[in-house]
């Protein structure tokens, strides 16, 4: 069967560095997404990983390692309204996305 | 952030009621997705249109109905719920090109079954 999994809940503080996990067994690897959720909005896009290395986007930085089955989601200098779910999802070799349940992070003062 | 929109935003309903949900796109995408997601579970895909034509459906129950009138407007229609239904049901829509194709989500509907 596929599956992602990334943990449930994390906390970090304000102003610190945190790194979300995903680690994945898909049939086929076509990309691999990163979204945030804000409790009752939509899910928001942060970034795509197809290549292994690293994608910088400003404060948050995805990794990819294919051949693991892995990515991380590096989010610097953490504020107040990065509280949110973080969701990863991989695209199969159908092109369908294959979603992990998300990971809570909770930013403490 | 106004590309994908939905209608309710809140929806109660018993199980013998019949509605439906809306969504739509002002993105110019040719790809519309319904999702439901419940609470602490992974995404689940439902149905998915491309250019108007359902090309998935993720055995999913008959008493959810889809409809895609054109490609910037996609319907969810409901009848005969299930207590286990309720959930938060998410559009999205995308430009199916084979690269790289980002989702993206309208704001869900909360959808409560009693």
């Amino acid at each position: 069967g596929q599956n992602i999994d990334q943990p449930t809940e994390m906390t970090a503080t304000e102003g610190a560095i945190v790194q979300i996990n995903c680690t994945y067994q898909t049939s086929g690897f076509n990309g691999l997404f990163w979204y945030q959720q804000h409790a009752g909005e939509a899910p928001t896009f942060l970034s795509y990983n197809v290549l292994d290395g690293l994608e910088e986007k400003g404060r948050f930085s995805s990794f990819l390692s294919r051949s693991k089955g892995y990515s991380y989601l590096l989010l610097k200098e953490l504020q107040m309204k990065d509280s949110a779910s973080y969701l990863c999802a991989v695209r199969d070799s159908n092109y369908q996305l294959i979603w992990g349940a998300g990971t809570k992070l909770i930013i403490k003062p | 952030e106004t590309g994908v929109t939905q209608t309710p935003r809140h929806l109660v309903m018993g199980m013998t009621n019949k509605k439906s949900l809306k969504c739509e796109q002002h993105l110019g995408h040719n790809a519309m997705y319904w999702y439901k997601q419940s609470a602490k579970k992974p995404l689940e895909l439902m149905f998915v249109y491309n250019f108007k034509e359902q090309t998935e459906n993720n055995s999913v129950p008959s008493r959810f109905s889809p409809e895609c009138p054109n490609s910037s407007h996609l319907f969810l229609h409901l009848h005969t719920l299930q207590p286990e239904d309720s959930a938060l049901y998410l559009c999205a829509s995308s430009q199916a090109s084979g690269d790289q194709e980002t989702q993206y989500f309208g704001p869900g509907t909360r959808l409560l079954v009693l």
